[in-house]
């Protein structure tokens, strides 16, 4: 398994800023993701972010709105632009790990917008 | 695309029932379905993976079955205890419409309240 670790736990930000998420994971790991979960909702996948190469979003995700940074193989950051009251949800980062892809989850980050 | 349900949305047992929650998924094709544990305001727990290949996986209390043809999966929680209050998430891994082996499709969940 892996121990993922997120900053910051919650945050409330005003309309037109931005906030970057950071996520850490104790071991080195290929394969990280990105998700949201709206109030009441189950989670929807925003993108995979690979080390060593552009992250690849869903579709209704695009890159201006979330950037993603992968600088090693333990480290991403998730950066939420511009943000509108409809930005208000937890975000969460994964990892997968060996051969199965099983997943693992950060706690999360609740973001309020205001 | 691959849809996933689960039923019930919402479960109110009395402690030491056994109950089963469910999992229904679209595309059988999938290639592993994992069950997940969601605290409140918390981020999500895995309990148990099972690998499109696999009948059945036990984890202590906890017993989760596939069906791939049927396009089923079951969560069975035996003696449960009100530590078992959450909410239950089950995902299925790719599929082809899932997308690759490593996406996950997410039901809704399940929140599941143990009353002492």
């Amino acid at each position: 398994s892996a121990v993922i670790s997120q900053k910051p736990s919650r945050d409330i930000c005003q309309r037109g800023t931005s906030l970057t998420i950071q996520c850490q994971v104790d071991s080195q790991v290929t394969m990280m993701f990105w998700y949201r979960q709206q109030p009441g909702q189950s989670l929807t996948l925003i993108a995979t972010a690979n080390q060593g190469s552009e992250a690849t979003y869903e579709s209704g995700f695009v890159i201006d709105k979330f950037p993603i940074s992968r600088p090693n193989l333990t480290f991403s950051t998730l950066t939420v632009s511009n943000m509108s009251p409809e930005d208000s949800s937890i975000y969460l980062c994964s990892v997968s790990a060996g051969v199965v892809y099983e997943q693992y989850f950060g706690p999360g980050t609740r973001l309020t917008v205001t | 695309k691959q849809e996933v349900t689960q039923i019930p949305a919402a479960l109110s047992v009395p402690e030491g029932e056994n109950l089963v929650l469910n999992c229904s998924f679209t595309d059988s094709a999938i290639y592993n379905l994992q069950w997940f544990r969601q605290d409140p305001g918390k981020g999500l727990t895995s309990l148990l993976l099972i690998q499109s290949s696999q009948r059945e996986q036990t984890s202590g209390r906890l017993n989760a079955s596939l069906d791939k043809s049927s396009g089923r999966s079951t969560l069975y929680i035996a003696a449960s205890q009100p530590g078992d209050s959450a909410t239950y998430l089950c995902a299925a891994h790719g599929g082809y419409s899932g997308g690759s082996n490593y996406k996950l499709t997410f039901g809704k969940g399940t929140l599941l309240t143990v009353n002492p």
